[in-house]
């Protein structure tokens, strides 16, 4: 079974600029959580979709955003970038009840804010 | 509030000896806790999960870990370390009952085998 993919892997954007990022969850996964890793602030929480519907929401400003498709696919997009939004942003997928289930995360989009 | 402490950034071990990674946590109910390993330029792999029942979980490549509920910890092991171990590794905890999936993690540790 293919795990999550995310495209693209790498983007350079300026500020100001805005951004969306893809995931494919793994097939049969409803859930998409997304994350984001930095060297100061480590891997903080952004948002979760579940069968379409912002489940929970992470402390970030209303600049970042997501959606859920009706096949389980997710993006995220972030407007009027600063700076300090270079990350590494990481989706992570699972089967979907927020219990024991196991998260499995993708390889990252790389983000450079210029 | 929930939280996850990884107490040491940088741990050194020499091949084929025992290694462990420290984690704690401070949660406001039972928890559930997991560890993953991220090598360069990639994503998180999942190696293991304490959810209930036994408190010494197996996983992935040969590591488990114990959970200690009066110390609230979960530290991660492997009896003989692999030059290819060498990686960051997170723990991370979810909260049982909050109707929330999303995971708290830890800063990392970055695990240095040397040969």
């Amino acid at each position: 079974k293919a795990g999550v993919t995310q495209t693209p892997r790498y983007l350079i954007k300026t500020r100001g600029q805005q951004v969306t990022l893809s995931c494919s969850p793994i097939s049969g996964h409803r859930s998409v959580s997304w994350y984001q890793q930095t060297p100061g602030q480590g891997l903080q929480f952004l948002f979760e979709y579940f069968s379409e519907t912002q489940r929970n929401k992470g402390n970030f400003p209303g600049r970042f955003s997501g959606r859920q498709f009706s096949n389980s696919r997710s993006e995220m997009n972030v407007s009027t970038l600063e700076l300090g939004d270079s990350a590494l942003y990481l989706c992570a997928s699972s089967l979907g009840a927020p219990s024991s289930e196991t998260q499995y995360f993708g390889p990252g989009t790389r983000l450079l804010v210029l | 509030a929930q939280s996850v402490a990884q107490p040491e950034d940088q741990v050194n071990v020499a091949e084929g000896n025992p290694l462990t990674v420290k984690c704690t946590y401070s949660v406001s109910g039972n928890p559930y806790l997991f560890w993953y390993v991220q090598y360069p330029n990639r994503g998180l792999q999942f190696l293991l999960k304490y959810i209930t029942g036994d408190n010494l979980v197996k996983g992935s490549y040969g590591f488990e870990a114990e959970f200690n509920k009066s110390q609230t910890s979960f530290h991660l092991k492997k009896p003989s370390a692999l030059v290819s171990d060498s990686a960051l590794y997170f723990c991370a905890v979810r909260v049982v009952l909050t109707g929330a999936n999303n995971l708290f993690f830890g800063t990392g540790t970055r695990l240095t085998v040397i040969p």
